[in-house]
């Protein structure tokens, strides 16, 4: 089975410019959460979704926005990129169980802005 | 309350040694504990996970021990090889109405000397 997909791997943007990014996730896997990965604040919680509503959102700004399709693959967008959202975003896939999900991670999309 | 603390940051153990690396939670409503292995350029890899209803669960050479009472968990890596070499992520999740996130520890590198 395959795991989960992240395109582009790597982004470089400018500030003020916005960026999208896609997740596929594992075939059968309904859930899709997103991440943020650098060094100074490790990994933090953005958003996940589910039957194409979000369910939960991390402390971020309203610049940055995700959405899913009826296949469950997802994108995220940031809008105004500044120097700070240099990151690398992780996308995660779970199937949606009663109690308790085990995510499984893509391998990232590196945004660099400069 | 939503904070994981790990320790230490940083570990060097001996091939064949054992590393051990600790987290630590406050948020009593959390109910499943995964470690993530994170290699260079690529995503976060489910290692092992537990629930707090075992104090003890073993994967081949990875075990995580589980003190509810100390909200208190670690993962061992019994017999480390060079292989095991990577960032140790341990995290958190409890049940947020219908969605969970994961709420990661700031990160372990480990390196296993040949």
């Amino acid at each position: 089975k395959a795991g989960v997909t992240q395109t582009p791997r790597y982004l470089i943007k400018t500030r003020g410019q916005q960026v999208t990014l896609s997740c596929s996730p594992i075939s059968g896997h309904r859930s899709v959460s997103w991440y943020q990965q650098t060094p100074g604040q490790g990994l933090q919680f953005l958003f996940e979704y589910f039957s194409e509503t979000q369910r939960n959102k991390g402390n971020f700004p309203g610049r940055f926005s995700g959405r899913q399709f009826s296949n469950s693959r997802s994108e995220m967008n940031v809008s105004t990129l500044e120097l700070g959202d240099s990151a690398l975003y992780l996308c995660a896939s779970s199937l949606v169980a009663p109690s308790y999900n085990e995510q499984f991670f893509g391998p990232g999309t590196r945004l660099t802005v400069l | 309350q939503q904070q994981v603390k790990q320790s230490p940051q940083s570990l060097i153990v001996q091939k064949g040694g054992i590393s051990i690396i600790n987290c630590a939670y406050e948020n009593t409503a959390f109910d499943y504990f995964p470690w993530y292995q994170q290699f260079p350029g690529k995503g976060p890899a489910l290692l092992i996970a537990i629930r707090p209803d075992v104090s003890e669960k073993k994967e081949g050479r990875f075990t995580i021990s589980f003190n509810k009472s100390a909200k208190q968990f670690s993962l061992h890596i019994m017999d480390s090889q060079p292989g095991d070499s990577a960032t140790y992520f341990c995290a958190a999740s409890g049940d947020s109405g219908s969605a969970r996130q994961l709420t990661f520890g700031s990160g372990t590198q480990l390196t296993v000397l040949p």
